[in-house]
């Protein structure tokens, strides 16, 4: 089963940077989302990108995706200390069915 | 709208002692699915319904794992008999459509912390 791999694993910056974590995946999708996870909280979907579209954006994330590359980024900009989570990409092939990735660990210092 | 609803929040029990978590999904959803997330891993998936028909369970380790969806609302998910390795966060999601051309994005719910001693 196809699935996404996040770099970097963490990441640490400092509040009012920017944020980018790429993803990386092995075969063709059909779109490729990303979450976030709050320590001890379930998911919430942030974007969903399709396979032929190349950039999204929603308030502060814009999301690229690169079919040729088979990979997309997810950059946060100017950002909070209430950014502080884990972010996932998933990626949905033939059965539509999310696979996900190990995630990457973002801290955002005040 | 209310969330995903999952029950209980967290569970200790021995290793060969069975264990059950509870999801109701956001009301309407016709997809539902069950995730394991083992710290610092990313959600896996164990099974997928669409309203009370198994979509996939390829991942899911049927000699122990079991999980039925009856009238195409509430799921509970059961382990029997638990082993050490089935410590993990069990997540469950939904979605109001089905397989089709466009995917839709998955709300889910807090989970269930399960550590097997």
């Amino acid at each position: 089963s196809q699935q996404g791999e996040e770099d970097p694993q963490a990441l640490s910056i400092q509040e009012g940077e920017n944020a980018t974590m790429n993803c990386s995946y092995k075969t063709s999708i059909n779109n490729l989302q990303w979450y976030r996870q709050n320590s001890g909280r379930g998911l919430v979907h942030l974007i969903l990108i399709r396979s032929n579209e190349r950039e999204k954006h929603s308030g502060r994330l814009r999301v690229t995706l690169d079919t040729s590359k088979k990979s997309s980024s997810l950059l946060i900009t100017a950002s909070r200390a209430a950014d502080t989570a884990s972010y996932f990409c998933a990626t949905s092939g033939g059965s539509y069915i999310p696979t996900f990735g190990r995630g990457t660990s973002l801290i955002v210092h005040p | 709208e209310a969330g995903v609803a999952q029950s209980p929040r967290y569970k200790i029990i021995e290793k060969r002692q069975s264990v059950a978590f509870w999801c109701n999904p956001i009301s309407g959803h016709a997809t539902l699915y069950w995730y394991q997330q083992i710290l610092g891993q990313g959600p896996k998936l164990l099974i997928q319904f669409q309203n009370n028909g198994v979509v996939d369970d390829s991942q899911l380790p049927k000699d122990r794992f079991s999980a039925e969806r009856l009238k195409g609302v509430d799921s509970t998910l059961k382990i029997q008999p638990a082993k050490l390795e089935d410590s993990a966060v069990y997540l469950c999601a939904s979605s109001p459509f089905g397989q089709g051309a466009y995917s839709s994005p998955l709300h889910f719910g807090n989970g269930t912390r399960l550590t097997v001693t």
